[in-house]
């Protein structure tokens, strides 16, 4: 029951650009920041990019963030096979007494 | 450095009721936020509430409010997650995470390793 909607898969071969997309709504995206977090296989998920863009350290640029509106995207340049995970976009939500909201989750796919 | 380590993976029946642990070290236990996320066998990630150690401020997501119960103990900096009665839909893997900031500051940067719970007859 996610209010944040992605894609279930994306897919490319190495080196092609991917891009994620999460649509939200005003209570969650429109009116807060987002964040991506990536979970490789059998592991715990990992903070990827926080508030819409910014990289933590040791995330590598060919990770960024975009925001329009109620929904964002996560695009992944120069993909490499070591990308090949799941992929959540996650927003505070204002509504009812306030919330953190994860994405349905995306799958990238190395082909 | 920051740790959270949970407890090890349960085998419960429906109806026992269980607890499970997050021990956590490497920064101040009272100072940040505690939460808790399941994950059901290959779904995606679900927010079911945070504590806030140094007050037990605790707040549920509506879809696990009267469900479980989340608490915090000061003295051992550890949180813990609680089912009275279980069920065999809270199967799923639960993982403990820091967040850092509140609101529409909060990322989490840190998680523990998970631990699966398992209830079946």
């Amino acid at each position: 029951q996610s209010v944040l909607t992605q894609p279930p898969s994306a897919s490319g071969t190495p080196g092609q650009r991917v891009i994620i997309t999460c649509s939200g709504s005003s209570s969650n995206i429109g009116s807060n920041f987002v964040y991506w977090y990536q979970q490789l296989p059998g592991t715990a998920p990992k903070l990827l990019i926080y508030r819409n863009n910014e990289r933590p350290s040791g995330v590598p640029d060919r990770f960024s963030g975009s925001k329009s509106g109620t929904s964002v995207s996560l695009a992944i340049n120069g993909l490499r096979s070591e990308d090949e995970a799941h992929y959540y976009c996650a927003a505070w939500d204002d509504s009812l007494s306030g919330s953190y909201v994860f994405g349905t989750g995306t799958k990238v796919t190395v082909l | 450095e920051v740790h959270l380590v949970q407890s090890g993976a349960e085998v419960k029946k429906p109806g026992e009721s269980l607890r499970i642990s997050c021990e956590t070290s490497g920064y101040s236990f009272t100072s940040y936020w505690i939460a808790w996320v399941r994950q059901m066998p290959g779904e995606g990630l679900e927010w079911m509430g945070i504590i806030y150690p140094g007050d037990s401020d605790t707040r549920y997501s509506p879809s696990f409010q009267g469900q479980v119960t989340i608490y915090a103990d000061k003295s051992t900096s550890t949180a813990y997650l609680q089912w009275s009665s279980l069920k065999a839909s809270d199967t799923a893997i639960y993982y403990c995470a820091r967040p850092a900031g509140s609101g529409t500051f909060m990322q989490i940067d840190y998680w523990g390793q998970g631990t699966l719970v398992t209830v079946s007859s």
